[in-house]
């Protein structure tokens, strides 16, 4: 079985605060995820990443950054957290292989206080 | 933005009822089509994929997919209260998926 692993998985953070979000993938796969889900506006992509140190803005990047140093391990960055990044952040992870289909880990909520 | 279209509902079914759960999308060049199910508080599971015109069935559920009307539906055999769920249909024009913001199913005992 596919294991998305999402280390924190409630944090709250003050306003101003640098926070990080950890993500490993236990399947080799070349592709991952970050998303965020809000009641009524559904799964938005952040960022995603096809290969080790590449990286691609999703729909809703501003305020975000991401890095990816190792094939297993996708991390999310709020530089500076805002009451607005209050939310259930979502990872996921993908191969060509396994037909595309991508695989969530359990999310982390966050809320910005 | 590449928009994938979902009723809201909330859909209300009976138990051992069938329920149809549809889903349109903008994008063309998709390829590949996905059915997820989303419990409150729970981050969402894989139900089905499909990727081809037609039907594909898996135990009580059945995705069916028309490239051409750019429509793709799922069917929910026999449904149980353990079905209530959000069902989330996603689409791949790409490396990610883009996702219609869910059906919300109702079974009642």
């Amino acid at each position: 079985d596919v294991k998305v692993t999402q280390s924190s998985r409630y944090l709250v953070k003050r306003t101003g605060e640098k926070v990080f979000l950890e993500c490993v993938q236990d399947m080799d796969h070349e592709n991952m995820f970050w998303y965020r889900q809000d009641p009524g506006l559904g799964l938005r992509l952040i960022y995603f990443s096809y290969d080790v140190k590449m990286k691609e803005k999703g729909d809703i990047p501003e305020g975000y950054s991401v890095s990816r140093e190792k094939k297993e391990r996708f991390s999310l960055i709020l530089e500076s957290a805002s009451t607005n990044q209050t939310s259930m952040y979502l990872c996921a992870s993908s191969s060509e292989s396994s037909g595309n289909t991508i695989y969530f880990g359990e999310g982390s909520w966050l809320t910005v206080v | 933005q590449k928009e994938v279209e979902q009723n809201s509902g909330p859909l209300s079914v009976p138990e051992g009822a069938i329920a149809s759960l549809n889903c349109t999308y903008s994008d063309r060049g998709s390829q590949s089509f996905f059915w997820y199910r989303q419990y409150s508080g729970k981050s969402p599971e894989l139900i089905m994929s499909i990727y081809s015109n037609g039907d594909k069935e898996d135990g009580r559920f059945t995705a069916q997919l028309n490239k051409a009307s750019q429509y793709v539906s799922l069917l929910i055999r026999d449904s149980q209260p353990s079905d209530s769920a959000t069902y989330l249909c996603a689409v791949k024009p790409g490396y990610a998926l883009n996702f219609g913001k869910g059906t919300s199913l109702l079974v009642t005992p």
